[in-house]
């Protein structure tokens, strides 16, 4: 079965550019979350979709957003970036009623 | 609010030796904890999880335990090689506390390990 993938795997923007960030969770999960990692914050969570409903979302701006399609696809979208956006950004899936998350290899966005 | 605390956080050890990775959360109402691996520029890959009504769980030379009650989980490797070189982050799965709803995962800032020749 074939893990969580991301893509792109690298990505350079300027800042005030958007971006947009695919996710493809594990077949047959239904969950996918989303979390930024940077050296001075660690991991933290942005948001969980499930059935293409965001379920809950952390403590980031509005300027990040995410949504979820019917084949579980999900894409997250960050506006106006800022150099702090400048992250590894992982996303993670699990099946419907288990809770051990699978994560995918990550997105590094660069942001000059 | 969930906070996950690591001890210590780098750790040098010759190849061979028995060693333990300390986590620590704030919460004690979690529904499991899982511990992952993360090589330089890499994704997580999970290594053990354990559910919250188990003490412990081992997979190879890996071993990790739960005490919920105080919350407290160690991460045992045996026999170390230096293909276990990475950082290892403990991560506890709790409800997210506007809905009640189980889905986030609060990380630990890890334990950067090298196991030397």
């Amino acid at each position: 079965k074939a893990g969580v993938t991301q893509t792109p795997r690298y990505l350079i923007k300027t800042r005030g550019q958007q971006v947009t960030l695919s996710c493809s969770p594990i077949s047959g999960h239904r969950s996918v979350s989303w979390y930024q990692q940077t050296p001075g914050q660690g991991l933290q969570f942005l948001f969980e979709y499930f059935s293409e409903t965001q379920r809950n979302k952390g403590n980031f701006p509005g300027r990040f957003s995410g949504r979820q399609f019917s084949n579980s696809r999900s894409e997250m979208n960050v506006s106006t970036l800022e150099l702090g956006d400048s992250a590894l950004y992982l996303c993670a899936s699990r099946v419907t009623s288990g809770y051990e998350q699978y994560f995918g290899p990550g997105t590094r966005l660069t942001v000059t | 609010k969930q906070e996950v605390t690591q001890i210590p956080a780098a750790l040098s050890v010759p190849e061979g030796e028995n060693l333990v990775l300390n986590c620590s959360f704030t919460d004690s109402a979690i529904y499991n904890l899982q511990w992952f691996r993360q090589d330089p520029g890499k994704g997580l890959t999970s290594l053990l999880l354990i559910q919250s009504s188990q003490r412990e769980q081992t997979s190879g030379r890996l071993n990790a335990s739960l005490d919920k009650s105080s919350g407290r989980s160690t991460l045992y490797i045996a026999a170390s090689q230096p293909g276990d070189s990475a950082t290892y982050l403990c991560a506890v799965f709790s409800p997210f506390m506007d809905t009640g709803t189980a889905s986030k995962l609060t990380f630990g800032t890890g334990t950067r390990l090298q196991v030397t020749l």
